[in-house]
């Protein structure tokens, strides 16, 4: 099983700062990595697939980038909206796996 | 409007069935591959099952692996999930969610809403 881990747990910033997230793969997933996002009561959203590529209607303040083990998602300026849990999820190998996900938090 | 709507949770005491149905509209049902993820209450995903669009193969986790079974009536464009022997550890937000992308195994693009089981004496 491919284990994702995702760093940090918890991320504290302002609106308007950057954040940036980190999944790191047990082994290399090539570029089969998407990131979702997910908000209290809600189900997750997709956000990136394939590492890099933004879903349907996500705004360009969200890009990701990495590809074999590194992976990373970063908001460029962080708006109200985004405070919520973002996941990793892989696709590469059987069974499929999400990281633990990162809590992004008003500081 | 693409959109997936589940029905069938509830709660259920440890060693009952429960059969859980995604109804799927908008898009071609039978052009994508179709999953479980669940998320038990204040934790992560965890991918449950998966049913293939193309070769009809299912996959299944570990852990529910021999209780859980994924159909699909791609008539009806549902997705079903019977779960037989019911554990306190299966209790969890069950969603359905379709494998995007042009070949129909792309990451998890729609969600549905999301139906709660629980499982408990």
């Amino acid at each position: 099983e491919i284990v994702l881990t995702q760093s940090p747990a918890t991320l504290s910033l302002s609106p308007g700062e950057r954040a940036t997230l980190s999944c790191w793969a047990s082994q290399s997933i090539a570029r089969e990595l998407a990131w979702y996002q997910q908000k209290p009561g809600q189900a997750p959203r997709l956000l990136i697939y394939d590492a890099s590529n933004r879903a349907t209607g996500i705004p360009a303040r969200f890009s990701g980038s990495g590809s074999g083990t590194d992976f990373t998602l970063t908001i460029s300026s962080l708006e109200p909206e985004d405070f919520a849990v973002y996941y990793c999820q892989q696709r590469s190998n059987w069974p499929l796996t999400f990281g633990g996900g990162t809590r992004v938090e008003i500081k | 409007e693409v959109q997936l709507l589940e029905s069938g949770g509830g709660l259920i005491q440890p060693g009952g069935s429960l059969r859980l149905s995604c109804a799927a509209s908008g898009f071609t049902f039978s052009s994508h591959a179709m999953s479980w993820v669940r998320q038990a209450p204040g934790k992560g995903l965890d991918w449950v099952s998966t049913f293939s669009h193309s070769s009809g193969n299912t996959f299944y986790g570990d852990s529910v692996k021999g209780r859980f079974t994924i159909t699909r009536d791609n008539s009806e464009n549902t997705l079903y999930l019977q779960m037989h022997s019911l554990r306190v550890e299966d209790t969890a937000v069950y969603y359905c969610a379709r494998r995007g992308g042009r070949d129909g195994w792309g990451a998890f693009d729609i969600w549905g809403q999301g139906t709660m089981v629980t499982v408990s004496s």
